[in-house]
């Protein structure tokens, strides 16, 4: 079967770093991917890794070790519009079949 | 510049109805796929279609769903008999079709409310 396992929720501080973890066990792995998703509105696209090793994307970055079926996040200078849902996902098997973990909640406070 | 569209944004329905949601995929896209979303739940896969063709319905329940992609016109996500328990946000997304491993653009989804 497919497991994708993320925190339920975290907090941050505006301007502060925090890093958002993801580990999975899925039969096949053709990439993951993060999503973000604001309440009520479509998930948008934040970052593609398929090789081992950090993408950097101005203040979003996304770490992969393929061998640990291991993932990260990286959100930096963090905002306040930076609360909302961060969706880890993975290609499974062939095709273009995705699948999502349930999401971490982050909350940006003051 | 068209994203991916999908009517309504909100349906509402008496147990028993039929449910018909709409998604248009973005211009040039000509894959489309559906998922479901529960409340503190994630995106949950349920079919991926090309033009006319159904490619992968295994996350699809057996009886009352099914899904379509015409030569013209929008993709349909159709629920019969509607239960309480359909009640969800139902999001489209589409991707070029040009290689494996593409990128997903995600509608604003239809929020089904089943009374």
């Amino acid at each position: 079967g497919q497991n994708i396992d993320q925190p339920t929720e975290m907090t941050a501080t505006e301007g502060a770093i925090v890093q958002i973890n993801c580990t999975y066990q899925t039969s096949g792995f053709n990439g993951l991917f993060w999503y973000q998703q604001h309440a009520g509105e479509a998930p948008t696209f934040l970052s593609y890794n398929v090789l081992d090793g950090l993408e950097e994307k101005g203040r979003f970055s996304s770490f992969l070790s393929r061998s640990k079926g291991y993932s990260y996040l990286l959100l930096k200078e963090l905002q306040m519009k930076d609360s909302a849902s961060y969706l880890c996902a993975v290609f499974t098997g062939g095709g273009n079949k995705l699948t999502f973990g349930t999401g971490t909640q982050l909350k940006v406070e003051l | 510049n068209a994203g991916v569209m999908q009517n309504p944004r909100h349906l509402v329905r008496r147990r028993g109805q039929e449910a018909r949601l709409r998604c248009s995929p973005m211009k040039g896209h000509s894959h489309v796929y559906w998922y479901r979303q529960l409340p503190e739940e994630g995106l949950k896969f349920m079919v991926y279609l090309q033009k006319e063709n159904i490619i992968d319905e295994s996350g699809m329940p057996k009886e009352r769903f099914s899904a379509e992609f015409p030569k013209e016109g929008p993709s349909i996500l159709r629920i019969q008999q509607v239960v309480r328990g359909d009640s969800a946000a139902y999001f489209c997304a589409s991707s070029p079709g040009f290689s494996l491993n593409e990128k997903l653009f995600f509608g604003s989804g239809t929020q089904l409310s089943v009374l």
